[in-house]
């Protein structure tokens, strides 16, 4: 069966300092990947999706960026964290091609301070 | 474009009320149709889903209906327990659309049930 993992669950920043979260998914082959931004009490924003390694498409200009190192691997990344960062993260996979369902990591919960 | 308008939160309900949270969409053609659902600290889960018009998804005792005619996908429950405390998101599916994948959630509807 198909499971995804994020870390870390949690994580407290200083502003201006790099971030690193990683996502990894096990039992499926190339997966449509998707990085989304929950900030308190509002909706899911997608951030980035992607389809295979190294192919990452933005959905919204901003001081995050994304990578797929491997086909299984997505990282989301900053050099320089902002308050405006801080929220809940969460990565997915859906099957490639048309994505149908999504399924979703745990999530990390990110405190900009 | 394709878009999700879902009904304004929080809900709050006595266990054991009967719950219905609206759900509308605009698409082009008739998508697969998801209610996803977040427990508190968690990630989203999948509720259910509906994949054709007039399908029923069905899961937990909770059901919708994929209505083409009235483009909606009401989620509903009949008897809530305190343990369906969640926000529950309503959404169509990652499509091509111009070449970008668009995936489009409606804005989350808190469910909250006091004993």
């Amino acid at each position: 069966s198909q499971t995804i993992h994020q870390w870390p669950a949690t994580l407290v920043q200083p502003v201006g300092s790099p971030l690193s979260l990683e996502c990894t998914v096990e039992g499926t082959s190339n997966p449509n990947l998707y990085w989304y931004r929950q900030a308190a009490g509002r909706g899911l924003q997608l951030l980035f999706y992607s389809v295979g390694i190294g192919q990452i498409s933005s959905e919204v200009p901003q001081n995050l960026s994304a990578s797929r190192p491997q086909d299984r691997q997505f990282i989301l990344s900053s050099k320089k964290l902002l308050l405006s960062d801080s929220g809940f993260y969460l990565c997915a996979w859906s099957a490639s091609g048309q994505g149908e369902t999504q399924y979703f990591g745990p999530g990390t919960r990110l405190l900009v301070l | 474009g394709d878009s999700v308008t879902q009904m304004e939160g929080p809900v709050t309900l006595s266990e054991e009320a009967c719950l219905t949270i609206n759900c509308t969409y605009t698409a082009t053609g008739y998508p697969s149709l998801f209610w996803y659902v977040q427990y508190p600290g968690e990630g989203l889960q999948l509720l259910l889903k509906a994949t054709k018009a007039d399908d029923k998804g069905s899961n937990k005792g909770f059901e919708a209906t994929y209505r083409k005619e009235t483009t909606s996908f009401h989620l509903e429950k009949g008897s809530v327990q305190v343990s369906d405390s969640a926000v529950y998101f309503c959404a169509l599916p990652p499509t091509l659309s111009g070449g970008y994948q668009k995936v489009t959630f409606g804005t989350g509807t808190k469910l909250q049930v006091i004993p």
